[in-house]
């Protein structure tokens, strides 16, 4: 159980295009879900947090026009990189809090989308 | 601010050996505490979750420890195999960072065969 899913895996992109993440929950349903971004040979960074029905919360230093982020259902979230560029090339992690309990929850996380902007 | 720190930041084994990897945090008001496992290119996998109210957990071959009040946490692998090598990461959940997770920068282990 707590399985959480990404698409795509991977994806390589032209500069100035945007690419969107999805991220899912599979067999539970998800209030809360964080993204992350990992830089090679780096820890993780939290971009945002999404919550289901609700505008995401976004962490200092990132800019919401570029990464824009929707949570339409309790087991779907996505990451819109807009107008992508090179420096964006970076690994997105997901990961999903169950629903209905304690913000204290154990977070499962998703596999990865290894972003590449040429 | 919480911040995590792992040391070593890389760590290279003989087969076989029992070996410790370091995590402390500065803000000991935490609600728990994760160790997890990173393969290159890979997601996370969950190890092991230590609640604040504990002292430690095991896992087959693993024992993660924590001292909430010196803030920190020792995860120990016995017999270490290659198949241990990976990227292992600690993360603190705090209860002055909204159940956010804050990550320490991972010891990047090498077990040689």
């Amino acid at each position: 159980g707590a399985v959480v899913s990404q698409h795509p895996s991977r994806v390589i992109c032209k500069s100035g295009t945007s690419v969107k993440i999805e991220c899912r929950s599979l067999d539970f349903q998800a209030t809360t879900m964080f993204w992350y971004r990992q830089f090679p040979k780096q820890s993780l960074m939290l971009m945002a947090t999404s919550n289901e029905g609700s505008k995401a919360t976004y962490e200092q230093g990132v800019e919401k026009d570029k990464f824009l982020i929707n949570h339409a259902s309790l087991t779907l979230s996505t990451l819109t990189v807009t107008s992508a560029h090179p420096e964006d090339s970076s690994f997105y992690i997901c990961s999903a809090r169950l629903a209905g309990g304690l913000m204290y929850n154990e977070q499962f996380f998703g596999p990865g989308t290894r972003l590449t902007v040429l | 601010k919480q911040e995590v720190t792992q040391i070593p930041a890389a760590l290279s084994v003989p087969e076989g050996e029992n070996l410790v990897l370091n995590c402390s945090f500065t803000d000991s008001a935490i609600y728990n505490l994760q160790w997890f496992r990173q393969d290159p290119g890979k997601g996370l996998t969950s190890l092991l979750l230590i609640q604040s109210s504990q002292r430690e957990q095991t896992s087959g071959r693993l024992n993660a420890s924590l001292d909430k009040s010196s803030g920190r946490s020792t995860l120990y692998i016995a017999a270490s195999q290659p198949g241990d090598s990976a990227t292992y990461l600690c993360a603190v959940k705090g209860d002055n960072q909204g159940g956010k997770l804050i990550f320490g920068q991972g010891t990047e282990l090498s077990v040689k065969p």
